[in-house]
């Protein structure tokens, strides 16, 4: 078990295109959350999944993000119409049912110019 | 939302010293844990402690949930652990509310 993985590390998008963001959770948890973190601020929630059903949605979630977890293995997180305002670290996690059991990826960090 | 306070914002230590990390919280929560951020950007869970006294090594952690705090103590400090310690809360059973961190530096 190689932990949770993220793909890209880094991505730099110009200003109005859209980016995708892959998360691989460790493969015997069910639940999947994505998180938000910009420059000198702690982690913000913004949604997850029990296996491939999304259950909560933080309004942080603007209606130009979308997540996804078919089959409820693997996770996209979907920008459309990329602002500055999104840059940031993206942040995937997962868990076994219970929450004190997360473990959080190395990240993605987006710059939008 | 729960609210989460971490102090000191920062810290800076010289080896071997020790130090002592807050984190207050607005409500009651049934989860709290404690996370170190290297600076590659990799949080890693370092305590889950909802009440209780936990250590781990160098590191330990208090949590007095009664009065909305929990500590975390690292005691003779090595440029290791350096980086930002978060404590995050939770009052349900899958999301985290995070404070601001705390960013220790440890020089040699």
């Amino acid at each position: 078990d190689t932990g949770v993985s993220q793909d890209p590390r880094h991505k730099i998008t110009k200003r109005g295109q859209n980016v995708t963001f892959r998360c691989d959770p460790i493969s015997e948890h069910n639940r999947l959350y994505w998180y938000r973190q910009t420059l000198g601020q702690g982690p913000e929630f913004l949604t997850y999944f029990q296996n491939e059903a999304q259950l909560e949605k933080s309004r942080l979630l603007s209606d130009r993000f979308s997540a996804e977890r078919p089959k409820g293995s693997f996770s996209t997180l979907e920008i459309q119409r990329t602002e500055q305002g999104d840059s940031a670290m993206y942040l995937c996690a997962s868990s076994p049912v219970a929450v004190y059991g997360y473990t959080f990826g190395s990240g993605t960090r987006l710059t939008v110019v | 939302g729960i609210q989460v306070e971490q102090s000191p914002p920062d810290l800076i230590l010289q080896e071997g010293a020790n130090s002592t990390l807050r984190c207050n919280f607005s409500d009651s929560v049934n989860n709290l844990q404690w996370f170190h951020q290297n600076p590659w950007g990799q949080l890693i869970n370092l305590f889950y402690i909802p009440s209780g006294t936990k250590q781990n090594g160098r590191l330990s952690a208090t949590t007095v949930a009664t009065e909305r705090y929990s500590l975390l103590y690292i005691s003779s400090s090595q440029t290791t652990d350096s980086g930002v310690y978060f404590c995050a809360v939770s009052s349900n059973d899958y999301k985290l509310s995070f404070g601001a961190g705390t960013t220790v530096t440890v020089r040699a």
